[in-house]
């Protein structure tokens, strides 16, 4: 049961290049998450879809953009890529709001920026 | 103040000790609440979800306390392998808002 799936795992790029990570669940979830965390902060929220069709910006949108291409898959991309998105990424899965239900996170996908 | 505040550790305990770690929100609509569990470098598992009326699993036990706005975890009996960090973690009003706290490091010494 493979859960909630990121590419690529590892990625380097210079400022100013543009990527796309990607994100699938096999859950049937509805809602889906990118986080970001950084050395000795929490996870913080970037952009999150409640449902297929839907996208709303988290407490650090600014710099990406993300795309709901489906139930199953929900995209985070970076258009000008910057040293201060050196970060690692999760993406995060659960059920629906209304039903109390945990995240289920992906391995995630270490960026550098240089 | 932050919306879900951890212990700030490191805690350093001897295997077969018990610790305890806790965690206080601020957001009174909170309704979901859960530990996770992150290892260096890896994603945050769930280690437990954490119930009204407090709920054990093995040697971990979590309580809540809605009256006091905080949720604790007990570990007992530590085993090397419990060294992670800890993540308290909020969902407000069972809607799409997941809070984390910054989380609380633990190793346990030979």
């Amino acid at each position: 049961n493979a859960g909630v799936t990121q590419t690529p795992k590892f990625q380097v790029l210079k400022t100013g290049q543009s990527m796309t990570l990607q994100c699938a669940q096999d859950m049937n979830h509805n809602s889906m998450y990118w986080y970001r965390q950084d050395p000795g902060m929490g996870l913080r929220l970037i952009y999150y879809s409640a449902s297929e069709g839907t996208t709303d910006k988290g407490e650090v949108p600014n710099g990406y953009n993300v795309s709901r291409l489906n139930k199953r898959e929900f995209s985070l991309r970076l258009e000008s890529a910057a040293p201060s998105q050196t970060s690692v990424y999760f993406c995060a899965s659960t059920r629906a709001s209304g039903m109390g239900g945990e995240l289920f996170f992906g391995e995630g996908s270490r960026l550098t920026v240089l | 103040r932050k919306e879900v505040e951890q212990d700030p550790g490191p805690f350093n305990v001897p295997e077969g000790a018990t610790v305890a770690f806790n965690c206080t929100y601020s957001n009174s609509a909170s309704q979901s609440f859960f530990w996770y569990r992150q290892d260096c470098r890896k994603e945050p598992k769930l280690l437990m979800s954490v119930y009204s009326s407090g709920n054990e699993d093995g040697r971990f036990t979590a309580q809540l306390n809605r009256a006091s706005q905080y949720i604790s975890l007990l570990i007992r009996d530590s085993k090397l392998s419990d060294s992670a960090t800890y993540l308290c973690v909020v969902n407000i009003d069972y809607g799409q808002n997941f809070v984390f706290g910054p989380g609380t490091r633990l190793s346990v010494l030979p």
